[in-house]
């Protein structure tokens, strides 16, 4: 079982609908990161979360310690929101980062 | 913020050259830095870790002669990339801490291409 596990794997939606991908672990973690990285381009960092939850713009990111869980969410969703997201946590005990393989994310017109 | 500047965004390079991938953190002291190697379809993979001023600990099955990785100062690591192969096309990212800190960041990643 991987560490850093998301889901969806895919997802394809309408313009408009409201987006969540969670990412779930399994290890102590000093924070837990959202990526998106779109077809043969960088990194972009989204979000870096210890605990609560952050919004920026019509992303937003939850995180509950307790259950090891983290949600990001998009509202309003566009297609240029099309890309795969990343969920990687930095573990507590080395400071490594720990990835998930990525949630594809496709927004129809 | 912690900024962590890599570049090349993205190489293409004839097979049997060598790439250099430079990882710099811009606004803090990494005193840790991690390398990472993506596979198609699937995550990223750590390679190695470097701690400033000392050699790199590769993770298994990572080649140390053919990967190599510099971080001579607390705000540069290197990894080059010798003698690369097709198989070696893939996407490189670091991430760099600053435990003292709390500072955990990334780069943007390397697109390599090896024709």
């Amino acid at each position: 079982k991987n560490e850093v596990e998301q889901s969806p794997q895919n997802l394809t939606a309408q313009e408009g609908e409201f987006i969540t991908i969670n990412c779930s672990y399994s290890v102590g973690i000093s924070a837990l990161h959202w990526l998106q990285q779109h077809p043969g381009g960088g990194i972009v960092s989204l979000f870096m979360l210890s605990s609560g939850k952050k919004k920026h713009g019509r992303l937003i990111a939850t995180i509950n310690i307790q259950e090891k869980h983290s949600s990001l969410h998009i509202t309003a969703s566009h297609p240029r929101d099309s890309a795969v997201y990343i969920c990687a946590v930095s573990a507590i005990s080395n400071y490594q980062l720990i990835w998930g393989a990525g949630t594809k994310l496709i927004i129809k017109p | 913020g912690a900024v962590v500047s890599q570049h090349p965004s993205r190489v293409i390079c004839k097979s049997g050259t060598s790439v250099k991938i430079e990882c710099r953190s811009l606004d803090f002291q990494a005193t840790t830095m991690f390398w990472y190697r993506q596979f198609p379809k699937q995550s990223l993979m750590l390679m190695a870790t470097s701690n400033e001023g000392s050699k790199a600990t590769y993770e298994q099955g990572v080649e140390k002669d053919k990967f190599l990785i510099n971080h001579a100062s607390l705000t540069l690591s290197t990894l080059t990339v010798t003698s690369a192969h097709p198989e070696d096309s893939s996407f490189y990212i670091c991430s760099a801490t600053d435990t003292a800190r709390g500072i955990y960041t990334f780069g943007s990643g390397t697109r390599l291409t090896v024709v």
